[in-house]
């Protein structure tokens, strides 16, 4: 029962650099989110998406990318890393959107100096 | 705006005791509310997930209430053990206009169960 795998689970970026976080779910889940957990902020919502091919901008878009190309995959990319995106980046999927719990990544600890 | 709210932010408690973890919201529109329990260096865990008509939910030692109106939730932890140490989080799904579905967090309750 693997669930949601991300990779990988820490990176340090040079302000300027570009990243893939990774992230897979074997559930056959249509719904997956991106999430970004700042200290005393709570998450944030960066990205979802409601199935293959189809993706939508959650509260905090800027500065990242998504793509959805099968069901199981929805890397999140960053461009010209910026030290304000230092942050624990966590995977979500669920079987019927809000319907139905959500299930979560270990998450990814991304610095950016 | 939703704006969700958790007191305490910290908790410690003897083993064996009962304790109540509490959830705010500011409106009263939403579709559903989780409770989720998250462990240092790991992602979250949904415990119980009420939906807005629902009054509770329970799972084995856990009991989740709903009270809509006043835009209040709460977790009932019966006969906390060490192993229950982690941040406990509830998250509002929004209905209804540009933010339908969206959850909005709560910041988080840290709870500590010593022996």
């Amino acid at each position: 029962n693997a669930g949601v795998t991300q990779t990988p689970k820490f990176r340090i970026l040079k302000i300027g650099q570009s990243m893939t976080l990774q992230c897979t779910q074997d559930m056959n889940h249509n719904y997956m989110y991106w999430y970004r957990q700042d200290p005393g902020m709570g998450l944030k919502l960066i990205y979802y998406s409601v199935g293959a091919g189809i993706t939508d901008k959650g509260e905090v878009p800027n500065g990242y990318n998504v793509s959805r190309s099968t069901t199981e995959d929805f890397p999140l990319r960053l461009e010209l890393a910026a030290p304000s995106q230092t942050s624990v980046y966590f995977c979500a999927s669920s079987y019927a959107g809000l319907n139905s719990p959500l299930h979560f990544g270990n998450g990814t600890r991304l610095t950016v100096t | 705006k939703q704006e969700v709210t958790q007191i305490p932010a910290a908790l410690s408690v003897p083993e064996g005791e009962n304790l109540v973890l509490n959830c705010s919201f500011t409106d009263s529109a939403i579709y559903n509310l989780q409770w989720f329990r998250q462990d240092p260096g790991k992602g979250l865990t949904s415990l119980l997930l009420i939906q807005s008509s629902q009054r509770e939910q329970t799972s084995g030692r856990l009991n989740a209430s709903l009270d809509k109106s006043s835009g209040r939730s709460t977790l009932y932890i019966a006969a906390s053990q060490p192993g229950d140490s982690a941040t406990y989080l509830c998250a509002v799904a929004n209905a209804g206009g540009t933010s339908y579905g969206k959850l909005t967090f709560g910041q988080g309750t840290i709870l500590t169960v010593h022996p």
